[in-house]
């Protein structure tokens, strides 16, 4: 298997603008979870899903962001509006189950200037 | 969910073993402690995990003192590709537990490994 993909590595738009970024996790996976990573506040979990199905979605920061996962290999996070304190690295993740390890992909760089 | 506290660095000479400490003193019954590794630029990655009992892999030794308020991550021979982030994080796997399914990462031990 190739691991996690995400997709696009890095991403520059300007403010206001919709941004999406996507993730394949590994096949036979049942979980999914998107990670944050600021200087800052370091990695926080956004939102998780099992089975598809969104469980806890507490760590997304607000109403401009939505987390979607239509099937078991697809999943997206969507930002609309941008603004520029979203900037960091998107982290995705999968894993067997909740006892297993997570695998994470390489991150999504975000820029927005 | 249990916090952890780690040395914010440490360093090593290559060759050595690296044993990173961490405090989990208000781990309760159903929570694993977990470790994960962040090198530069790139997502974290597993290493071990252990309930109550010392784990071993092909990576790293896990201690877990017989109270369960502390651990120790080894790392018997330090390369310097070893150099990275580690991450300690408890985390229960069963529905019902606060942190079940959360990997709530704190901000980790820089390890250095020297030449």
């Amino acid at each position: 298997d190739a691991g996690v993909i995400q997709s696009p590595r890095h991403e520059v738009t300007e403010m206001g603008q919709e941004v999406t970024l996507r993730c394949k996790p590994i096949s036979g996976h049942d979980y999914l979870f998107w990670y944050r990573q600021t200087m800052m506040r370091g990695l926080e979990l956004l939102i998780y899903f099992n089975n598809n199905v969104p469980i806890d979605d507490s760590g997304m920061p607000e109403d401009r962001f939505s987390a979607k996962m239509p099937n078991a290999s697809f999943s997206t996070l969507k930002i609309q509006p941008s603004e520029p304190r979203d900037s960091a690295v998107y982290f995705c993740a999968s894993s067997f189950n909740s006892y297993n390890e997570q695998f994470f992909g390489p991150g999504t760089r975000l820029t927005v200037l | 969910d249990a916090k952890t506290t780690q040395p914010t660095s440490m360093d090593c000479a290559e060759g050595r073993a690296a044993n990173l400490p961490c405090n989990h003193s208000t781990i309760s019954g159903n929570e694993y402690v977990y470790w994960y590794r962040q090198i530069h630029s790139q997502g974290p990655q597993y290493i071990i995990h252990g309930l109550k009992n010392n784990e071993t892999n092909e990576m790293a030794s896990l201690i877990i003192t017989e109270d369960r308020k502390s651990s120790t991550l080894i790392l018997p021979h330090a390369t310097l590709r070893d150099t990275a982030v580690y991450y300690c994080i408890v985390h229960s796997p069963h529905a019902g537990g606060t942190s079940y399914g959360k990997l709530t990462f704190g901000q980790g031990t820089i390890l250095t490994v020297h030449p």
